[in-house]
């Protein structure tokens, strides 16, 4: 079976544009959450997703968007980029059922803004 | 907001030492869990623990939950190079969010 998958692996826009990532999980996951993940820290939270309605929302401003496809899929959109926004983004899946709360985490897509 | 906190940020160990890490909670949780990442990887789940005082042993690698359920720790026997990465705890509060921990960057010296 494959693993979480990502895509794009790397990124490079520049300040202002906006910024598509895509996720595919585990097959049968149906929660997808995605995490931004700054140099020397931990993972932060920023949304996540089960059958296709949000969870939860972290605490990251409006310029964040994401949203889950019927096939599970999803996509994590960053309008207006800020050199800030410079992070590995990681999906992770999970069934959320049958007692396995845990999640698997993709590869994730390594944006860089300049 | 929940937060989660790590200690220690980094440690340096010689090959053979132990090696303990500690997670604590501002909030109270349903349940714990743990991730290496490795340099350059992703975070791998290692465990999760539920239950108020729950040990839990891989090979060299045992994990404990608080009585309060708000504090764990993982501790390694005899550490050896692929030990090397960085630990997350991640607390799970009962809305299922994850709340990561800043990691603790473990190197091993041979």
């Amino acid at each position: 079976d494959a693993g979480v998958t990502q895509s794009p692996t790397h990124l490079i826009k520049t300040r202002g544009q906006q910024v598509t990532l895509r996720c595919s999980p585990i097959s049968g996951h149906k929660s997808v959450s995605w995490y931004q993940q700054v140099l020397g820290q931990g993972p932060q939270f920023i949304f996540q997703y089960y059958e296709k309605e949000e969870r939860g929302r972290g605490n990251f401003p409006d310029r964040f968007s994401a949203r889950q496809f019927p096939n599970y899929s999803s996509e994590l959109n960053v309008n207006a980029l800020l050199l800030g926004d410079s992070a590995l983004y990681l999906c992770a899946s999970s069934l959320l059922t049958g007692g396995k709360p845990e999640a698997f985490f993709g590869q994730g897509t390594r944006l860089t803004v300049v | 907001g929940q937060q989660v906190m790590q200690i220690p940020q980094y440690q340096h160990v010689q090959e053979g030492e132990d090696f303990t890490t500690y997670c604590n909670s501002s909030t109270t949780l349903s349940n714990i869990q743990w991730y290496k990442q490795r340099p350059g990887g992703h975070p791998v789940f290692l465990i999760q623990l539920v239950k108020s005082g729950e040990v839990k042993k891989q090979k060299r690698l045992t994990f404990q939950f608080g009585e309060a359920k708000k504090n764990s720790s993982l501790h390694i026997t005899a550490t050896q190079t692929t030990d090397v990465g960085t630990y997350f705890c991640a607390g799970v509060n009962y809305g299922q969010n994850f709340v990561f921990g800043p990691g603790t960057r473990l190197s091993v010296l041979p």
